[in-house]
């Protein structure tokens, strides 16, 4: 069974500062994705980034990025310039390509951007 | 519509009550999904259809919650009996297919009295 967990349950960054939030992750599979979701107090989880397992450049997006490390089943988020919209509750996910279908998430990780 | 809705938005019930949960995917999605996120958790997986199937109700956790999709489209989620160990949001998910991106609504807000 996959397992993702977020050891990191609330971090703060200064306006304009840079963030990484960690995630970690178990499984047996090959071919996976992993997700990086925001969700505010509205509850709509905003999909920020994803990386497909079988590609080695880490993806980006804008302020976005992630440090991924197959080997160690490591997924990173950084968050460069750090806005005070940024401030909300971050999970990690994972889905495998075959098979289940489903996602798996973190506990979460409450960023708060501090003015 | 634009994107997933859910409906209610909240709902407020007594313990032992009956209630039902809407889905709404985006036009054309034939994976739908159900989630459940309790305080302070992420969302866990419930049940997911692929047509008018469920394809894996596995994470539903017991014979009070079913959830059905009779046209393709619409679901609802229904939960008898309900407990206070059931007070939660509820997300619901659509995906243009079983391996695609997952696009979730805003969620219901169940409290059980």
């Amino acid at each position: 069974a996959q397992t993702v967990t977020q050891s990191q349950p609330e971090m703060s960054v200064q306006e304009a500062e840079t963030v990484t939030l960690s995630c970690t992750y178990d499984t047996s599979e090959s071919n996976y994705y992993l997700f990086w979701y925001k969700q505010p107090p509205s509850r709509q989880m905003i999909l920020v980034i994803r990386q497909e397992a079988y590609k080695q450049q880490n993806a980006t997006e804008n302020r976005f990025s992630v440090n991924f490390q197959k080997a160690a089943k490591s997924f990173s988020l950084k968050i460069s310039d750090s806005q005070l919209g940024d401030t909300a509750m971050y999970f990690c996910a994972f889905f495998a390509t075959s098979g289940t279908y489903k996602y798996i998430f973190g506990t979460g990780t409450r960023l708060k951007v501090l003015a | 519509g634009a994107g997933v809705s859910q409906t209610p938005s909240n709902k407020v019930t007594e313990k032992g009550k009956y209630v039902e949960l809407r889905c709404d995917p985006i036009s054309g999605h034939t994976a739908l999904y159900w989630y459940r996120q309790s305080l302070g958790q992420g969302p866990e997986f419930l049940i997911y259809f692929q047509g008018t199937g469920a394809a894996d109700d596995s994470g539903l956790p017991n014979d009070r919650f079913f959830a059905v999709r009779p046209e393709g489209s619409v679901s609802t989620l229904k939960i008898q009996r309900t407990e206070r160990g059931d007070s939660a949001v509820y997300l619901c998910a659509s995906s243009l297919g079983l391996a695609g991106e997952q696009f979730f609504g805003p969620g219901t807000r169940l409290t059980v009295l």
